[in-house]
């Protein structure tokens, strides 16, 4: 089935450093999602990327979505300590109605 | 987020009982969702529903049910067939099957 594969699984960062998450589909993907997860909360929405190569950015958040629509990032510029959280993305391929889940890159930073 | 409350927030099972986990929500979203999350694991899908009356099986369904008689209201009842439950369960709407999720605050299930 589809799978949609996150990676790093954990990422330690001093705070001032920079952090990248990665994800990889099998297949094609009609749309990205990216979540983060706060501990002890619930996922909360960040961006939904559609476009082949498209860029977004929200603050120090970077989201890229691969040209061939199967792999997309989220690059953290100069982490603070409000940045820890799990991060998650979720994709959606053009042949089925529903989004999968990535496992998630946990992020801790050090103060 | 607002609009999505899931209840009990935490509760506990004996074996062989079925439970049940609440979901509501006042986002006039067609579709909403059930996610099993365990520790340091991703989310997996349960059940979905997009649209009242109407709901399909996701990753993990079997030894859970659901039931969309309402459109505001996405109960799922974990059964005595599920026999590791013991998890974190969230509860999810979305406009509809391809926009954003809104989740609820979740409720950590137990066996005693």
């Amino acid at each position: 089935g589809q799978q949609v594969m996150q990676i790093p699984q954990y990422q330690h960062v001093q705070e001032g450093e920079d952090f990248t998450t990665y994800c990889n589909s099998s297949t094609t993907l009609s749309n990205i999602q990216w979540y983060k997860q706060r501990p002890g909360g619930h996922p909360v929405f960040l961006i939904q990327l559609v476009k082949s190569g498209e860029v977004k950015k929200q603050k120090r958040l970077t989201f890229q979505f691969g040209e061939a629509k199967k792999n997309s990032s989220l690059h953290i510029t100069a982490t603070q300590t409000t940045d820890v959280g799990t991060y998650f993305c979720a994709g959606r391929g053009d042949n089925f109605n529903k989004f999968y889940f990535g496992s998630g890159t946990k992020l801790n930073v050090k103060p | 987020d607002g609009g999505i409350t899931q209840s009990p927030k935490y509760l506990f099972r004996k074996e062989g009982q079925n439970v049940t986990l609440s979901c509501e929500q006042n986002l006039n979203h067609d579709a909403m969702y059930w996610y099993r999350q365990d520790p340091g694991q991703g989310l997996r899908l349960i059940y979905y529903s997009q649209i009242v009356n109407d709901f399909q099986k996701g990753d993990i369904a079997e030894g859970y049910s659901v039931s969309r008689e309402k459109k505001e209201s996405f109960p799922l009842t974990v059964t005595s067939a599920q026999k590791n439950p013991t998890a974190f369960y969230l509860c999810a709407s979305s406009i509809d099957i391809r926009e954003k999720l809104f989740f609820g605050s979740g409720t950590q299930l137990s066996v005693l």
